[in-house]
């Protein structure tokens, strides 16, 4: 099945920019999802499509995808944007849902 | 608004059985690929299973084939997901999500299923 890989956490200073990585193969060629979890609550749809946003998402939250590497940037993050990030395609191949293994971004 | 209720959850012991509920409402259910995503405790997401928008097509995570049947009744605007054979792997936090062109805007507040013993 197909796997995707985040590293387990990524911290970043205010005013700097935190960039959480979702690896796999030719990730690419697929669209990308990522979701903002904050303890006890549902996750949150940040960026869809590699990197459209929903609305009412801070423009701070932004996207791309190339090769075998997707990203999730954060711009000047706040510290209400502490939590665990979550990417996630769609294999055709198998018809199932794929998530990848979360990254907590801390705010220092 | 969009609004999804599960519910069901509880504790249960090894090998039974339990049966969780997605209540609908705000939107036309019967339009919508619905899915159940689990979150084991201090764990990340993981997809379970879904469901087409008529209910003809269904698909399961390879942990859960065999155990757990998803189903819908669109005349009541609620997803079903039927889980058997259930072992302390299966404890988690069961939301029902509703699919949008192959990602998630919308998602139930949870269910917790605690298998022990």
């Amino acid at each position: 099945s197909y796997v995707l890989t985040q590293p387990p956490s990524v911290s970043v200073a205010p005013g700097q920019t935190a960039r959480i990585t979702c690896g796999g193969n030719n990730i690419g060629s697929k669209s990308v999802h990522w979701y903002q979890q904050k303890p006890g609550q549902a996750p949150v749809l940040v960026v869809y499509d590699d990197s459209g946003r929903p609305s009412g998402i801070p423009e701070r939250f932004s996207g791309s995808n190339s090769g075998n590497t997707a990203t999730l940037t954060i711009s000047r993050p706040e510290a209400g944007d502490e939590a665990d990030y979550y990417c996630q395609i769609w294999d055709s191949r198998t018809g199932q849902c794929v998530f990848g293994s979360g990254t907590k971004v801390t705010v220092l | 608004q969009v609004q999804l209720v599960e519910s069901g959850g509880g504790v249960v012991r090894p090998g039974r059985s339990l049966r969780l509920a997605c209540a609908a409402s705000g939107f036309t259910f019967s339009n919508y690929a619905i899915h159940w995503v689990r979150q084991a405790p201090g764990r990340g997401l993981e997809w379970v299973a879904s469901i087409s928008y008529d209910g003809s097509n269904k698909h399961y995570a390879d942990s859960v084939k065999d155990r757990f049947t998803i189903s819908r009744d669109n005349s009541k605007s609620t997803l079903f997901l039927q889980m058997s054979t259930l072992t302390p792997e299966d404890t988690a936090v069961y939301y029902c999500a509703r699919e949008d062109l192959r990602r998630f805007r919308y998602w139930g507040q949870g269910t917790l299923v605690t298998v022990s013993s």
